[in-house]
Parts: structure tokens; C-alpha cells; sequence
């Protein structure tokens, strides 16, 4: 299972954007990148997903290198309400995901 | 989108009784369910891999005879904590996979939590 590393905290000023990097240096063929969200209290919540290049849904964008050793989670414009810790995971859909230790974003008004 | 629910929310039980954690996945199928356990300020810990109609595999240093693990249909596994102890308060939380494209790609969908505090 390939393992990931990823800053232990962040801050960041309401309305910034927030690029959160982590290395996933042996990456293997069928490994997906995919990103969760989780508040205190509650299972994580699906942010993106993606293999290669770049990524965009409403609420993130990921950007993936050609080695695929590495992501970056780019969340626009900041609010209060994401706060929380984010999680990079790498894995197949049918292996079971090892959470590594995330990064908690906190958000200051 | 797809939902995964579990039951209780959040339960508290006298030390030496057992309890049952419900994972449903509410609008797919899902032949795979995963059981995570969360301690205050720690990420999620991999207990187990609960697969529809076969015995679950655990993770190396999770007691199987201590969090029973049943998926017997294809939208319901549950986890059995026996004979619990103030130890084993923590966070569960369950996932399980709706695939797609033939089951060669799939989501994978977390549930609520479920908080057991044992006194």
C-alpha cells in the first residue's frame, strides 16, 4: 500500500486559497489519488479524485505531476467552514484505504 | 448521491456488555465494506475488511473474536464489540464501495461514525 505524507497543519486567512501537497512516492499502477474531508465527529467526506493531470469539481481542484509521486489538494477561497482535517489517500477502489495522519487546515477570519 | 448509514450515532454501555454498530449502504450494493477506528486527534485506524457472504479479514493486531464482523447481506454489515472495556471507546466508522464501469472502478462512501463510550 503506498503511503503518503502530508503537512501535519496548515493555517490559512479566510478567503485565500489553500494548496495542501502530499507525496505518495511509490505509487503504483492502478493507485487512484483521492482526497477526504473530515470534521470532528463525522466520517470522511469525498472532496477528488484523480490518476493523472489535473482535476476539477466544484469544490477542489487536483493537480497531479507525470511521475505521480506527489498531489496537490487546491481549495479557492477559503472559508470558516473548512476547517477541518484533509486527508490525501492512494490505493485502488477494492483496497482498503490507510488513512495517514492528514493535515488540519484551520481557517481564520 | 450514494449514502451510507450507521446505527447508533453514538452509544454508551457498561463495561463488559456488547455491542452492535449497523453500516448500511442505503441506495447500492456494496460486496465490500471496510471498519475504521478513530481515537481523539488520530487519523482513521483500519480494523477490518468486511466482504458479502465470507468471514472478514482483519488487520494484524485487531482481536477477531473480540469486534465480531458480519456482512451478511449486500447493504448490511455489522460490527460487534464483545465484552467491551473503557478501552475500546472510540469512533467506528464504516465505508463501502459502490462500484461502476463492471466493477472494475468504484466510490468509495464513509459513514456518519458511530461514538461508543464504555464507563
Amino acid at each position: 500500500l503506498a503511503k503518503t505524507t502530508q503537512p501535519i497543519s496548515m493555517d490559512s486567512y479566510e478567503g485565500q486559497e489553500v494548496n495542501i501537497t502530499c507525496s505518495h512516492n511509490n505509487i503504483a499502477t492502478n493507485d487512484y489519488i483521492t482526497w477526504y474531508q473530515q470534521f470532528p465527529s463525522q466520517g470522511p467526506r469525498f472532496i477528488i479524485q484523480g490518476y493523472k493531470t489535473k482535476v476539477t469539481n466544484e469544490v477542489a481542484s487536483l493537480f497531479i505531476p507525470a511521475d505521480r509521486k506527489s498531489s496537490t489538494l487546491s481549495l479557492p477561497r477559503v472559508s470558516l467552514s473548512d476547517t477541518a482535517v484533509y486527508y490525501c489517500l492512494v490505493g485502488d477502489i477494492w483496497t482498503p484505504l490507510v488513512f495517514g495522519k492528514g493535515t488540519r487546515l484551520s481557517v481564520i477570519a | 448521491g450514494a449514502v451510507v448509514s450507521q446505527h447508533p450515532s453514538w452509544v454508551i454501555c457498561k463495561s463488559g456488555t456488547s455491542v452492535k454498530i449497523e453500516c448500511r449502504s442505503l441506495d447500492f450494493q456494496a460486496t465490500t465494506m471496510f471498519w475504521y477506528r478513530q481515537f481523539p486527534k488520530q487519523s482513521l485506524m483500519l480494523m477490518a475488511t468486511s466482504n458479502e457472504g465470507s468471514k472478514a479479514t482483519y488487520e494484524q493486531g485487531v482481536e477477531k473474536d473480540k469486534f465480531l464482523i458480519n456482512h451478511a447481506s449486500l447493504t448490511l454489515s455489522t460490527l460487534t464489540v464483545t465484552s467491551a472495556h473503557p478501552e475500546d471507546s472510540s469512533f467506528y466508522i464504516c465505508s463501502a464501495i459502490k462500484a461502476s464501469g463492471g466493477a472494475l472502478t468504484g466510490e468509495l462512501f464513509f459513514g456518519e461514525g458511530s461514538r461508543l463510550t464504555v464507563l
